[in-house]
């Protein structure tokens, strides 16, 4: 099944502990990005990578980075989480620049 | 840089009633234009798609857009709504052959039996 696999769903944490959050996709796309999306402000592009070692800042990269060593993957890492980035965060992918992104199921993260 | 405006924040409908919802984009140029739904702990999914052509677009669960070139709009329609329609609609938009898509804040719709 084709399909964007984000883990963890649910992540707690404490300030300041680094973490990353996975991303694979299983359809060759050459585009993958994340977003957090906060109530009342939709989703926000935090980084994009157009393919491997290619990377990005979007709208709110700040407190974030991002890695692609390769194709299918594109992990989300906060090096020192603060509460400000308790969010929903969704990873997603594209084929082509003038295709629809599909989008996995979410990480809710809180970081206490 | 494109932006997305989506002008209600949260629909309330009983069951059978028409929806309308409204996004306009800020950018002058070719884009393409998307509707995503996300169900109560979902992810987005995709509703329905505009990339060129009839401007009146259909997607699944019954709903159809209409790109009103001269408006910058993308409105949302649905003549008859049922339970299973309460979700967050979101409008997303991206110039043509660039790869960042720009969300709207989205629209809450509560459908009631």
């Amino acid at each position: 099944e084709a399909q964007v696999t984000q883990n963890p769903r649910y992540l707690i944490t404490v300030t300041g502990k680094k973490l990353t959050v996975t991303c694979s996709q299983n359809m060759n796309h050459e585009y993958m990005s994340w977003y957090r999306q906060d109530p009342g402000l939709g989703l926000r592009q935090i980084y994009y990578s157009m393919n491997v070692e290619v990377t990005d800042k979007g709208d709110v990269p700040e407190g974030y980075k991002v890695s692609r060593k390769e194709k299918r993957n594109f992990p989300l890492i906060l090096e020192s989480p603060s509460p400000n980035q308790t969010s929903l965060y969704f990873c997603a992918s594209k084929f082509l620049v003038n295709t629809e992104a599909f989008f996995g199921q979410g990480t809710r993260l809180t970081v206490v | 840089a494109q932006s997305v405006s989506q002008h209600n924040h949260h629909v309330i409908l009983s069951e059978a009633a028409s929806l309308e919802l409204g996004c306009n984009y800020s950018y002058g140029g070719t884009v393409n234009l998307f509707w995503y739904v996300q169900y109560p702990g979902q992810h987005l999914q995709l509703l329905l798609k505009y990339f060129s052509g009839d401007p009146l677009v259909k997607g699944i669960k019954g709903f159809e857009a209409e790109f009103i070139k001269s408006k910058f709009s993308f409105n949302l329609r649905k003549p008859s709504v049922q339970w299973s329609d309460t979700a967050e609609y979101f409008c997303a938009v991206n110039a043509h052959n660039d790869y960042k898509l720009s969300f709207g804040a989205g629209t809450t719709v509560t459908v009631r039996a």
